[in-house]
């Protein structure tokens, strides 16, 4: 089975400056995606930014980017600029890449790292 | 966008009654849903997967029993919460991935708030 490891239970940064949330994990497999969440007070579970494990590139979104360290099963969210809205809890995610069985497009979360924002 | 739609939001029950949550996609067709508990400032975790037509597989741990899941059609899995005890008190979130669409995100429903008193 999958695990989902984030050792920083709550971050804090200020704001316009960078931060950096870590995440490792323990799969068998060699293929499958990452994914970062984002879940502020509201509940509402948003996709941060996702990454397929076979791609050697980082992938980027606007002020989002990961660390993504296939061998070390490392991957870790910088968040450029950090704005007030960044604040929220965030959960690392992992999801095979089979396509068979019934459970397939099943997420395995982290613990979640909440992230708060200083003006 | 993917819209998954999940009712009621908030929910209060007398403890031994039973709930029903509605997972619903709109707008897409969800062979598989599944069901995921939260509690206050920690993971999601994964109670179960919803298959149209099938029996539901849940995760070592879960009652079949007092979690109910049926999955009638391709657009609507339901939790049932049975003879509801204050532990079961939680954040209930439903996540939905398109059928025909190959590696598909997950679309997430907004959350249901269950509080048995």
């Amino acid at each position: 089975a999958q695990t989902v490891t984030q050792s920083q239970p709550e971050m804090s940064v200020q704001e316009a400056e960078t931060v950096t949330l870590s995440c490792t994990y323990d799969t068998s497999e060699s293929d499958y995606y990452l994914f970062w969440y984002k879940q502020p007070p509201s509940r509402q579970m948003i996709l941060v930014i996702r990454q397929e494990a076979y791609k050697q590139q980082n992938a980027t979104e606007n002020r989002f980017s990961v660390n993504f360290q296939k061998a070390a099963k490392s991957f870790s969210l910088k968040i450029s600029d950090s704005q007030l809205g960044d604040a929220a809890m965030y959960f690392c995610a992992y999801r095979s890449a089979d396509a068979g069985g019934t459970s397939y497009g099943k997420l395995t979360f982290g613990q979640g790292t909440i992230l708060t924002v200083h003006p | 966008g993917a819209v998954v739609s999940q009712h009621p939001s908030r929910v209060i029950c007398k403890s031994g009654t039973s709930v029903k949550i509605e997972c619903r996609s709109l707008d897409f067709q969800a062979t598989t849903m599944f069901w995921y508990r939260q509690f206050p400032k920690q993971s999601l975790m994964l109670m179960a997967t919803s298959n149209e037509g099938s029996k539901a597989t849940y995760e070592q741990g879960v009652e079949k029993d007092k979690f109910l899941i049926n999955h009638a059609s391709l657009t609507l899995s339901t939790l049932t919460v049975t003879s509801a005890h204050p532990e079961d008190s939680s954040f209930y979130i439903c996540s939905a991935r398109a059928s025909l669409v190959y590696n598909s995100p997950l679309h997430f429903g907004n959350g249901t708030r269950l509080t048995v008193t």
